[in-house]
């Protein structure tokens, strides 16, 4: 069964705060691990993908990191604005031709002004 | 760029009717994807097409579900009849082959009352 599990399901801070989610995944045939975010009523919109373990990406004030061999990849969100209020989802893909995002839950993140 | 178009947008139907979906990706992009996102839950995987041949449809619902791309542009996406649980997020997402960065629609909101 190959699951992706995402924590905290939902996060409520305060604008100015810095916040960090998890995603965790199934480590064998991994090949790349993508990062969106999805705000209501908008296209899903990706942030990162990273293939190499110990790969990290920034974006503005998002980073994320990559540990491949133990399955898990973290979201940093550093100064959280009103505007990175959003749902943001991981997926994997596994070393396979023709597979297709597997995704998490998504975390829903709620900045308050 | 243009991104990927999905329409209608949102569509309100009784259970036991029937309901198509439709989505134009990015110009060029070889691989499309159908997803179905239920509430609390992350984006599946219905039906992957390669041009205009099906890659992976394991997971799609065949006796009341439907799809094309016959000429390896926009797809439709179909349900018939459609029941409650159909209730859902469809998603319609584009990449220029697989497994790349995978861009998505803004998706069409389904109620079955």
């Amino acid at each position: 069964i190959l699951n992706v599990e995402q924590s905290p399901q939902s996060l409520h801070v305060q604008e100015g705060d810095s916040t960090n989610f998890t995603c965790s995944f199934p480590s064998s045939n991994f090949y790349a691990l993508h990062w969106y975010r999805w705000e209501t009523a908008k296209s899903p919109e990706a942030l990162f993908v990273m293939t190499l373990n110990g790969d990290e990406k920034k974006k503005g004030r998002i980073s994320a990191t990559l540990n491949t061999k133990e399955g898990y990849s973290y979201l940093y969100i550093k100064g959280s604005q009103p505007e990175d209020s959003a749902t943001y989802l991981c997926a994997f893909t596994r070393l396979q031709a023709g597979t297709a995002l597997i995704f998490g839950k998504g975390t829903t993140l709620s900045v308050s002004s | 760029e243009a991104g990927v178009a999905q329409s209608p947008r949102y569509k309100i139907i009784e259970k036991r009717q029937s309901v198509a979906f439709w989505c134009n990706p990015i110009s060029g992009h070889a691989t499309l994807y159908w997803y179905q996102q239920i509430l609390g839950q992350g984006p599946k995987l219905l039906i992957q097409f390669q041009n205009n041949g099906v890659v992976d449809d394991s997971q799609l619902p065949k006796d009341r579900f439907s799809a094309e791309r016959l000429k390896g542009v926009d797809s439709t996406l179909k349900i018939q009849p459609a029941k409650l649980e159909d209730s859902a997020v469809y998603l319609c997402a584009s990449s220029l082959r697989s497994p790349e960065t995978q861009y998505f629609g803004p998706g069409t909101r389904l109620l079955v009352l």
